[in-house]
């Protein structure tokens, strides 16, 4: 079946630094990835949607300065948290889809402090 | 896409089947419902989706209303590690659109 990599799976970084979170579609091309974020005891909220060449598309609310996502090819979508803040600290998870598809990668655990 | 309403949580004892309702009443002639899980810090997992006729697969079984209303997933034997948040979502079949997750039902699978 489709296989989605998603690294790091935890990262503690410090207050005002950078963190960039991959997503990698192993086995197909992704037309479409997604990127969500999920706080505690909460459900995943999706943060952007992004297909290979062009500009992702925020959800409201989103601040697309603080998170770059940059989707260069059809298997490898990056999300980067820009000026982290301890309020960053969440559960990322990326989704890639194709024809056949929506499959996630296993999450990312970012703690800033 | 259409909402999705589904009970917070529910236990099930091990090795006896667990049904998950969702209600839809809301829902399109064009929209598939789909039932993902969710096992603590993982990524969702795909379990199965159907239009009208119910479905089973290797994991589940789905059955549809025939108002199309409501569904039910049905794990047939639940074990432990069945234990999940489940998320029942309502969207027309067009992958690249975005999916979103409602609340979901906690499933605590007991021995």
């Amino acid at each position: 079946g489709a296989v989605v990599s998603q690294h790091p799976s935890r990262v503690i970084c410090k207050s005002g630094t950078s963190v960039k979170i991959e997503c990698r579609s192993l086995d197909f091309q992704a037309t479409t990835m997604f990127w969500y974020r999920q706080f505690p005891k909460q459900s995943l909220m999706l943060m952007a949607t992004s297909n290979e060449g062009s500009k992702a598309t925020y959800e409201q609310g989103v601040e697309k300065d603080k998170f770059l996502i940059n989707h260069a090819s059809l298997t490898l979508s990056t999300l980067t948290v820009t000026s982290a803040h301890p309020e960053d600290s969440s559960f990322y998870i990326c989704s890639a889809t194709d024809s056949y598809g929506y499959t996630f990668g296993s999450g990312t655990r970012l703690t800033v402090v | 896409d259409a909402k999705t309403t589904q009970p917070p949580s529910m236990d099930c004892a091990e090795g006896r089947a667990a049904n998950l309702p969702c209600n839809h009443s809301t829902i399109s002639g064009n929209e598939y419902v789909y039932w993902y899980r969710q096992i603590h810090s993982q990524g969702p997992q795909y379990i199965i989706h159907g239009l009208k006729n119910n479905e089973t697969n290797e994991m589940a079984s789905l059955i549809i209303t025939e108002d199309r209303k409501s569904s039910t997933l049905i794990l047939p034997h639940a074990t432990l590690r069945d234990t999940a948040v489940y998320y029942c979502i309502v969207r027309p079949d067009r992958y690249g659109n975005k999916l979103v997750f409602g609340a979901g039902t906690i499933l605590r699978v007991k021995s």
